[in-house]
C-alpha cells in the first residue's frame, strides 16, 4: 500500500509563479518529510526537509509546509524558473528507521 | 563537493546471469542505502548499512545479498537474475550518527538491463 502520495502526476506553472506540489501521508510514525527533485537518467537530488517539530522551513526559492493533523506537506517554489522543470518526490522517514519511502512524483514543468 | 558514486552506470545482463553494483558514498558518512526504482515507479527500499553492519532490511529478493566493506563502500551481488530485476538502482548515504536525522544524497544509479 502506497503510504506516501503524490496525487498530481503533472504540474505546469509559468515561470516566475509560484508552483506547490502536494504530498499525503498515511503512516502517523513519520516525523521527517524530504523533497529531491530528480531529471532523467540522474539520482534525486535533495531539495528540503522538515521534521514534524515544525510546520515551516524555508531555504531560498523552497518552502515546505507541513500539517500533521491533516498528514499533509506541501513544497513551494517562488519564483518558478525553467530549470526547476523536473519529477519531484516527497519522502518520509520514521524515527525508528532511516529508510526512505517515496512518494510517486509530480513532474513540474516551468513553462517561458 | 564529493558526490555518491556508483559503478557500472549501465549493466546489461542474460536472464540467471549474476550482477555486482558498487557504491561508493561520500566521504566520512556512515550509512548506505540501496534503492531500486522499476520504470514508472518511486524508488523501493532495499537495504541498508551502518558502520558496515546491515540496519534495515526492505522488500530485497533472497537472490541479493549486500554488504558494507571496512572502507564503507558497499556491493549489491544479484544472483540467477530475472527480466523483472531490469531497473535502475540507487545508492544513498548519509551521516546517521549521534541519533541524528539527516538527509540522504543519492548517487547517479545503475540501470540494469535484463535480457
Amino acid at each position: 500500500d502506497q503510504q506516501v502520495k503524490q496525487n498530481s502526476p503533472s504540474l505546469s506553472v509559468q515561470e516566475g509563479r509560484i508552483s506547490i506540489l502536494n504530498c499525503d501521508y498515511t503512516n502517523s510514525m513519520f516525523d521527517y518529510f524530504l523533497w529531491y527533485k530528480k531529471y532523467p537518467a540522474e539520482g534525486p537530488t535533495f531539495l528540503i526537509s522538515i521534521s514534524s517539530i515544525k510546520d515551516k522551513n524555508e531555504d531560498g526559492r523552497f518552502t515546505v509546509f507541513l500539517n500533521k493533523s491533516a498528514k499533509h506537506l506541501s513544497l513551494h517554489i517562488v519564483p518558478s524558473q525553467p530549470g526547476d522543470s523536473a519529477v519531484y518526490f516527497c519522502a518520509a522517514s520514521a524515527a525508528t528507521a532511516s529508510k526512505l519511502t517515496f512518494g510517486t512524483g509530480t513532474r513540474l514543468q516551468v513553462t517561458l | 563537493a564529493a558526490g555518491v558514486i556508483q559503478s557500472p552506470r549501465h549493466l546489461i545482463k542474460e536472464k540467471r546471469e549474476t550482477a555486482t553494483l558498487k557504491c561508493y558514498p561520500i566521504p566520512r558518512h556512515d550509512t548506505v542505502y540501496w534503492y531500486q526504482q522499476g520504470p514508472g515507479q518511486d524508488p523501493q527500499f532495499l537495504i541498508s548499512f551502518y558502520e558496515k553492519m546491515q540496519s534495515d532490511k526492505g522488500s530485497i529478493p533472497d537472490r541479493f545479498s549486500a554488504q558494507q566493506f571496512s572502507d564503507y563502500h558497499s556491493e549489491l551481488n544479484m544472483s540467477s537474475l530475472e527480466l523483472g530485476d531490469s531497473a535502475l538502482y540507487f545508492c544513498a548515504s548519509s551521516l546517521e550518527g549521534g541519533g541524528l536525522r539527516y538527509e540522504q544524497f543519492f548517487g547517479p544509479g545503475t540501470r540494469l538491463t535484463v535480457l
